[in-house]
């Protein structure tokens, strides 16, 4: 079964700019997490999405959003980028939303941001 | 609200040396707790978990128990080898499964031979 898949791997942007990553999820699973880490604060959640529906969000600004299709497959968009949002972005998926079930991560998304 | 604090390192270990790195929890009600491993490049892999109180999580030789009562879900291995080093996250996740997972800040593990 192919794992979780996340594109691009690398992307350099300007402040300003806005970007789009996305996020292919293990086949048959319906949750899509998507998480922040950077070297300062660490892994920080974004928000979690449910057949098509976000089910929670972490605090971060507006300028982050996401969605999710029909699919299970997920993007999130991120507007006028600051120099501050350079991370690697992770994407994790699961087959239905519960503790018991282990959430399975993609290899990221490295944005840099200039 | 919840929280995980972990000795975050570096932690440098001669190969086949005995490892703990100590991961201390604050929650309500009964968490699950995880220990997560990212390799370099590449995301979070689920090394090992533990949904109960007295449970104990083990996975290619490393073990974790839940502690209820020191808050604590430390992880060890008796043998370490090179390959084994990574950054090591512990994790939980409220049992009802509908909040996000909350990590500590990681810990790096360099294993010399």
């Amino acid at each position: 079964k192919a794992g979780v898949t996340q594109t691009p791997r690398y992307l350099i942007k300007t402040r300003g700019q806005q970007v789009t990553l996305s996020c292919s999820p293990i086949s048959g699973h319906r949750s899509v997490s998507w998480y922040q880490q950077t070297p300062g604060q660490g892994l920080q959640f974004l928000f979690e999405y449910f057949s098509e529906t976000q089910r929670n969000k972490g605090n971060f600004p507006g300028r982050f959003s996401g969605r999710q299709f029909s699919n299970s497959r997920s993007e999130m968009n991120v507007s006028t980028l600051e120099l501050g949002d350079s991370a690697l972005y992770l994407c994790a998926s699961r087959p239905i939303a519960g503790a018991y079930n282990e959430q399975f991560f993609g290899p990221g998304t490295r944005l840099t941001v200039l | 609200g919840n929280s995980v604090t972990q000795m975050e390192g570096p932690v440098t270990l001669s190969e086949e040396a005995f490892l703990t790195i100590n991961c201390t929890y604050t929650a309500t009600g009964y968490p699950s707790l995880f220990w997560y491993v990212q390799y370099p490049g590449e995301g979070l892999q689920l090394l090992l978990k533990a949904t109960k109180a007295d449970d104990k999580g083990s996975n290619k030789g490393f073990e974790a128990t839940y502690r209820k009562e020191t808050t604590s879900f430390h992880l060890e291995k008796g043998s370490v080898q090179v390959s084994d080093s990574a950054v090591y996250f512990c994790a939980l996740s409220e049992a009802s499964g509908n909040t996000p997972l909350v990590f500590g800040k990681g810990t790096r593990l360099s294993v010399i031979a």
